[in-house]
């Protein structure tokens, strides 16, 4: 399996901040990965595909990048409808995988 | 718009066989280029895919999950349905219900609809 490793577990940042999570894959899955958020109570929601393209309806501050092994997701002013728990996912290959998740709250 | 609801016991027995369906709503289910899926998340903890049908009954199941999964489609009812046999309170989870696209020309794939999950616990 590809094991996907998310930092850090938690974070804690003021309205208006940016927010940037981390994902690393344990081998080379090109642009094959998606971030989710997962409110409380909630099924997780689609915000990035392929890597850096945004779901429609997703709003801008959203964003994503990278390739290969390495990747990163940035809330670029993080707004209070955004303290959710944040998930990356594979899907290179079978079975899919997903990150441990990134807890984020308002500071 | 497409909708996926699940439905099934809320409490099931040591080593009994956990049932599920998910019914698909806003459009068919043999429609597009989809796979049709089961996800849990332990309370707390993260999510984990347990696998996928496709609508000609195809499927994939996780390695960790295999010898006790079975997944099946009813098309003439819109539904997908998950069985996971022998269970224990490991199995105790929300278990959602998904629709993944792909996207044959450049390979891409995405959980993109959501069940709002269901809470299955296991115990006597």
């Amino acid at each position: 399996d590809i094991q996907m490793t998310q930092s850090p577990s938690s974070l804690s940042a003021s309205v208006g901040h940016r927010v940037t999570i981390t994902c690393q894959a344990s081998q080379d899955i090109s642009i094959y990965l998606n971030w989710y958020q997962q409110k409380p109570g909630k099924a997780p929601k689609l915000l990035i595909y392929d890597a850096s393209d945004l779901e429609p309806g997703v709003p801008s501050r959203f964003s994503g990048r990278g390739s290969g092994t390495d990747f990163t997701f940035t809330i670029s002013s993080l707004q209070p409808e955004d303290i959710a728990t944040y998930y990356c996912q594979q899907y290179d290959n079978l079975p899919r995988t997903f990150g441990q998740g990134t807890k984020v709250e308002i500071k | 718009q497409v909708q996926l609801q699940e439905s099934g016991p809320g409490l099931v027995k040591p080593s009994q066989t956990l049932s599920l369906t998910c019914t698909v709503s806003g459009d068919s289910i043999s429609s597009g280029s989809y796979y049709w899926t089961w996800i849990r998340q332990p309370a707390g903890k993260g999510l984990e895919w347990i696998g996928r049908i496709f609508s000609i009954g195809s499927t994939n199941y996780n390695p960790s999950l295999k010898s006790r999964v079975t997944m099946s489609v009813d098309t003439s009812e819109s539904q997908f349905s998950l069985n996971l046999s022998s269970v224990t309170a490991t199995d105790t989870a929300v278990y959602f219900c998904a629709r993944e696209r792909w996207d044959l020309l450049n390979g891409g794939s995405a959980f993109d609809i959501w069940g709002q999950g269901t809470p299955v616990t296991v115990s006597p």
